[in-house]
C-alpha cells in the first residue's frame, strides 16, 4: 500500500524567499504525482501534475519535480508571496488508487 | 466548464437521519471519486466510479455509506444512518483518463 509523507508538516517564511517543500512515496510504480493547494475551509486546486514519464513541471513561479527512483517530489515556490499561505498536498496516484500526504501548512509573512 | 460541481456546501443534520450528498462531475470525464477528509485522517477515498461503474468501495467505512452513479453527469454519497463520528468534509473529484483528478468545493457535513 502506498504511503505518501509531507515534510515538514508547517513552515514559516517571510515574503519574498524561496522554498522547498517535500513529498516521499514508498510504492515507485507510479502513475502520476499531482500537487494540490487548498486554503482554509476551501477545496483542493490543482498546482502541478508530473506524469511519470516526466522529471519536473513548471507553472509561474511553480516548479515540481520528481525522482521516482528514490520516490522523491519536490516543489519548489520561487520568490514567495503572502498570498502563496495555504496547505500543499501532495497525491500519488498508482493506477486508480491516489494516496494523499497529510500536506505542508505554508505561512508567508508580510 | 464550470468544474466539479457539489451541493450542498453545507449540511446539518440530526444523528440518525438520511443525508445524501450530491456530485456533478466534468463533461467527458470518465472517473468519479468521493474523499472524506477530517483533521484526524486527511484525505481518504472511499470510492470510485470509472465509466459509472463503481470500481473500489473499500474505502467505504461501512454498510451505512453508499454510493452510486446511474449516469455520467451525477453521482450520490449517501449515508444512512447518519452518527456524529461521519461529520467532515466530503469531496468528490472528477478525471479524464486519470491525467489529474479535479476537486469540487466539498460539502462539510456536521451531524449533531
Amino acid at each position: 500500500k502506498q504511503e505518501v509523507t509531507q515534510i515538514p508538516a508547517a513552515l514559516s517564511v517571510p515574503e519574498g524567499e524561496n522554498l522547498v517543500l517535500n513529498c516521499s512515496f514508498t510504492d515507485s510504480a507510479i502513475y502520476n504525482l499531482q500537487w494540490f493547494r487548498q486554503d482554509p475551509g476551501k477545496g483542493l486546486t490543482s498546482l502541478l501534475l508530473i506524469q511519470s514519464s516526466q522529471r519536473e513541471q513548471t507553472s509561474g513561479r511553480l516548479n515540481a519535480s520528481l525522482d521516482k527512483s528514490s520516490g522523491r517530489s519536490t516543489l519548489y515556490i520561487a520568490a514567495s508571496q503572502p498570498g502563496d499561505s495555504a496547505t500543499y498536498l501532495c497525491a500519488v496516484n498508482n493506477n486508480n488508487d491516489m494516496r494523499f500526504g497529510a500536506g505542508t501548512r505554508l505561512t508567508v509573512k508580510p | 466548464d464550470a468544474g466539479v460541481i457539489q451541493s450542498p456546501r453545507h449540511e446539518v443534520t440530526e444523528m440518525g437521519q438520511e443525508v445524501t450528498l450530491r456530485c456533478k462531475p466534468i463533461s467527458g470525464h470518465d472517473y468519479l471519486f468521493w474523499y472524506r477528509q477530517t483533521m484526524m485522517r486527511g484525505l481518504e477515498l472511499l470510492i470510485y466510479f470509472n465509466n459509472n461503474v463503481p470500481i473500489d468501495d473499500s474505502g467505504m467505512p461501512e454498510d451505512r455509506f453508499s454510493a452510486k452513479m446511474p449516469n455520467a453527469s451525477f453521482s450520490t454519497l449517501k449515508i444512512q444512518p447518519s452518527e456524529p463520528r461521519d461529520s467532515a468534509v466530503y469531496f468528490c473529484a472528477s478525471s479524464l483518463s486519470l491525467r489529474g483528478y479535479t476537486f469540487g468545493s466539498g460539502t462539510r457535513l456536521t451531524v449533531v
